[in-house]
């Protein structure tokens, strides 16, 4: 079973568009999370969440948004995109809510082509 | 700000050898932790060893170990009798208290071609 799982694998669409891309944990985790790979492999926190608390790493734009419908689901919605958001999207989450001392689980990805 | 430095793009190494991988960082925190993950050819982000920085002993897991040197902020990979599976992207990670809600901070990765 999977334990991290995103949806789509693949999303290619138009600049100006609005997506979403969807995340769900079966691992019973409190905090989940969304990263940015660039296309020189970079890795990059967009978002942490848990069912107290939303962080947004400040560098990300207002049009990326993260909405939880429980605690299990960590969707991101994209509006108006843009070239420069095409990368690969990871989900991921953690146990608890402390969050520094505990292993992040990660998805398999989201690779994202804004054409 | 809290930066992981890894110093090797690339590396290559043949099948059985050992190859060890580089990572430093940058903290004024005390309490954190470190971790290397592996992301093969299935874009998968996989973790392969972690470190707490309380604790003096080198961590291990199986072929895996780590050469974790807290006052030289180093926490370098060493991959033992290297496996054609072992080919991927290798990326350090530190995550610290007091950082953003554990936000992990990766290096720029390390591609590592293990050839036969």
């Amino acid at each position: 079973d999977t334990a991290v799982s995103q949806t789509p694998k693949y999303l290619v669409t138009q600049m100006g568009n609005d997506k979403s891309i969807k995340c769900e944990q079966n691992l019973g985790h409190d905090t989940m999370y969304w990263y940015k790979q660039d296309s020189k492999k970079f890795l990059k926190i967009m978002f942490s969440y848990n069912n107290k608390e939303l962080i947004i790493n400040e560098t990300v734009p207002n049009r990326f948004s993260p909405k939880s419908p429980d605690k299990a689901h960590l969707n991101l919605h994209i509006n108006s995109l843009e070239l420069g958001d095409s990368a690969v999207y990871f989900c991921a989450s953690s146990p608890g809510t402390s969050g520094f001392q505990e292993t992040q689980y990660f998805g398999p990805g989201t690779r994202l082509l804004v054409l | 700000a809290q930066t992981v430095t890894q110093s090797q793009p690339e590396m290559s190494v043949q099948e059985a050898e050992t190859v060890t991988l580089s990572c430093t960082y940058d903290t004024s925190e005390n309490n954190y932790y470190l971790f290397w993950y592996k992301q093969p050819p299935s874009r998968q982000m996989i973790l392969v060893i972690r470190q707490e920085a309380y604790k003096q002993q080198n961590a291990t897991e199986n072929r895996f170990s780590v050469n974790f040197q807290k006052a030289a902020k180093s926490f370098s990979l060493k991959i033992s009798d290297s496996q054609l599976g072992d080919t991927a992207m290798y990326f350090c990670a530190f995550n610290a208290y007091g950082g953003s809600q554990g936000n992990l901070i990766f290096g720029k990765g390390t591609k590592l071609s293990v050839k036969p």
